[in-house]
């Protein structure tokens, strides 16, 4: 069971705003940024927001992250077929001293 | 363009060790933190561990008494080492600069652990 919790899936129709949740705890996102994955099927996970709102270089700007207490969000605008993929939340956890993951979020487009 | 080339075997035996090592280029091993995730077959990311040049280190508690994370530096690689292993050890092994936000990944490396 994973540490941050997200729903396993999503979907949304191209076009569309969809928004993925993470929920944590005041050891982890209530006191940390917040940092979101993209996963393609096997491949490695790439990083697509840190810092809870910022974009690595090459990351359009239809994603973009927000956290309030201790929950963030990814949201996806202006959804594409190519954005069907796995999404991971992520941030420090105080208590481990290390980072936690969310389960995962399955997006699917229509 | 910095890259890691991460290397090893993809089937240990139950009881043994899972050694995998992580070749760093376009970069310099002192110049950042180098940490290891893991990932069972259908399920979310686990840390692993990470090294820091000056010989820190820090591990997830639960696996922290079977693992070792170390650095080679004259070839630039950091190496994970998890010892007496069982099927649940059976992941997708990254290897990924940074200690939080992971900016660089390696292809992983997935690892079945099985007689």
């Amino acid at each position: 069971q994973s540490v941050l919790t997200q729903p396993p899936s999503a979907s949304g129709t191209p076009g569309q705003r969809v928004t993925i949740s993470c929920s944590g705890s005041s050891s982890n996102i209530g006191s940390n940024t917040v940092n979101w994955y993209q996963q393609l099927p096997g491949t490695a996970p790439k990083l697509l927001i840190f810092s809870n709102t910022l974009r690595p270089s090459g990351v359009p700007d239809r994603f973009s992250g927000s956290k309030s207490a201790t929950s963030a969000s990814l949201a996806i605008n202006g959804l594409q077929s190519e954005d069907e993929s796995d999404y991971y939340c992520a941030a420090w956890d105080d208590s481990l001293n290390g980072p936690v993951f969310g389960g995962g979020t399955k997006l699917t487009v229509l | 363009q910095v890259q890691l080339q991460q290397s090893g075997p993809g089937l240990v035996k139950p009881s043994e060790t899972l050694s995998l090592t992580c070749t760093i280029s376009g970069d310099s091993i002192s110049s950042s933190y180098w940490s290891w995730i893991r990932q069972p077959p259908g399920k979310g990311l686990e840390w692993i561990g990470y090294f820091y040049y000056s010989g820190r280190t820090s591990y997830n508690p639960s696996l922290k008494s079977r693992v070792t994370i170390s650095v080679e530096t004259s070839k630039n690689q950091v190496s994970l080492e998890l010892r007496s292993v069982t099927a649940a050890d059976t992941a997708m092994y990254f290897c990924a600069r940074g200690e939080n936000a992971f900016h660089i990944w390696g292809q992983g490396t997935k690892v079945t652990v099985s007689s």
